[in-house]
Formats: C-alpha cells, structure tokens, sequence
C-alpha cells in the first residue's frame, strides 16, 4: 500500500492528451516537491520531471508537471507510441523521514 | 557523460547477506549523494536510504535500520549497499541513483542489481 495514490492504468491513442494523477498528503506533496519518473520495462527509471514542473534537459515539452494542495498531476499532450511506459511519482514525507513513491500507473498508447 | 555502473546479478540464500556495489563516473563523486531504490517484481519502487558521498552523512528507511549498511569509496568513486538477514521478500532489483543533495531529484540512475533469494 503506497502513500501516494496513483490509478494502476491509464490510456490513450497517438495525438490525444493524457494526464496521470498523484495524491498524498500534508507531510508530503503539500509539504515538499514532487518528482516524477518514466520507466520502460526492464530499464531504470528515468529522472522526468523534478520541482513540480520542472523538465530535465532532452525531455520533450509536450510532458508537463503541476501540483496543487495534497495532489500532484503529469499531463502528456501529443501522446506517442514511445511514450508507453510506467509512471512514478515521489516527494520526500515529513512523517515518514522517507523518500515515497506512488504505486505507479502504466501507460498505454492504442 | 553522468555513468553509474552498478555490480551483477547475485543468487543468495535465506539469512545471508549482499553487497551491492555503484561505481560513479563523469562527475565528482563527492559532490553527490547516492540513494538507493529497490523493486521487487512487478511492484512499485521503493525507496531504502542515501549517503552523502561526500561527508558520508546518511539517513535509511525505518524498516531497513537494523539490517542495512549503506558505505563509500570516495578514492574509487563508489558507494555500497549491504543488506543482511535476507528473505524471500528481498528479492529486487536494486538500483542506486544520483542526488544533487540541494533537492530530492535522482537524475542519474544505475542500470540496476538483480538480487534473488532462494533456499
């Protein structure tokens, strides 16, 4: 049972919009920055989006990051075949001392 | 270019211990933390703990406390993760990951360990 709430599965086809949500709490995603990680199976994550909305160097714009309150959300516009993956949240808990991750939602691109 | 290269498959028994190793390239080690994030199959990730590679500071999970060691070689420009007492439910694969210490962001990742337990 994670902390953060992700739906197991979301779907889209090429060109539409998706958005993947995250939901917490007042020791974590209201408290702190929320990172979110693209994973392909049978490789390591990959660092997405950091700070909330953040985009690292090389990742496309059509991937966009927001929070507000105890819940985070990823949007990917102009869905692709590649973008086929699974979905992480994390954000640092004041609670828990930890680093958490939500139990990830798997994209899939019809 | 950021590399971290982690160690190879390990096959261990119920009650041993493993050491899990991630050497570092193309940045200065000691600038960095290294977190270190397992996954069991088909399950999510989860988070286990970080040094700071750089004044060996570190800080783990409260479930792993009392059975994980996290060390580095600031000279070889590796970290180390060492979990005993393992069972069944250890059975991951464990990844280390760069930190830039100011944020809670892993931006380079390890290819990853596969560890088994099995009797």
């Amino acid at each position: 049972q994670s902390v953060l709430t992700q739906p197991p599965s979301t779907s889209g086809t090429p060109g539409q919009g998706v958005t993947v949500s995250c939901s917490g709490s007042s020791s974590n995603i209201a408290s702190n920055a929320v990172n979110w990680y693209q994973q392909f199976p049978g490789t390591a994550p990959k660092l997405l989006m950091y700070r909330n909305n953040q985009r690292p160097s090389g990742v496309p714009d059509r991937f966009s990051g927001s929070k507000s309150g105890t819940s985070a959300s990823l949007a990917i516009n102009g869905l692709q075949s590649e973008d086929e993956a699974d979905y992480y949240c994390a954000v640092w808990d004041n609670s828990l001392n930890s680093l958490v991750f939500g139990g990830g939602t798997k994209l899939t691109v019809l | 270019q950021v590399q971290l290269v982690q160690s190879g498959t390990e096959v261990k028994k119920p009650g041993a211990s493993v050491k899990v190793s991630c050497k570092a390239s193309g940045y200065t080690f000691t600038s960095y933390a290294v977190h270190w994030v397992r996954q069991a199959p088909g399950q999510s990730l989860e988070w286990m703990g970080w040094i700071n590679a750089g004044n060996g500071d570190k800080h783990c999970a409260q479930r792993f406390h009392d059975r994980f060691t996290l060390t580095r070689d600031t000279s070889a420009s590796t970290a180390y993760m060492e979990l005993s007492s393992l069972t069944s439910e250890d059975t991951a694969v464990y990844y280390c990951a760069r930190n830039p210490l100011t944020t809670i962001d892993l931006d380079y990742w390890g290819q990853g360990t596969l560890v088994t337990v099995t009797s």
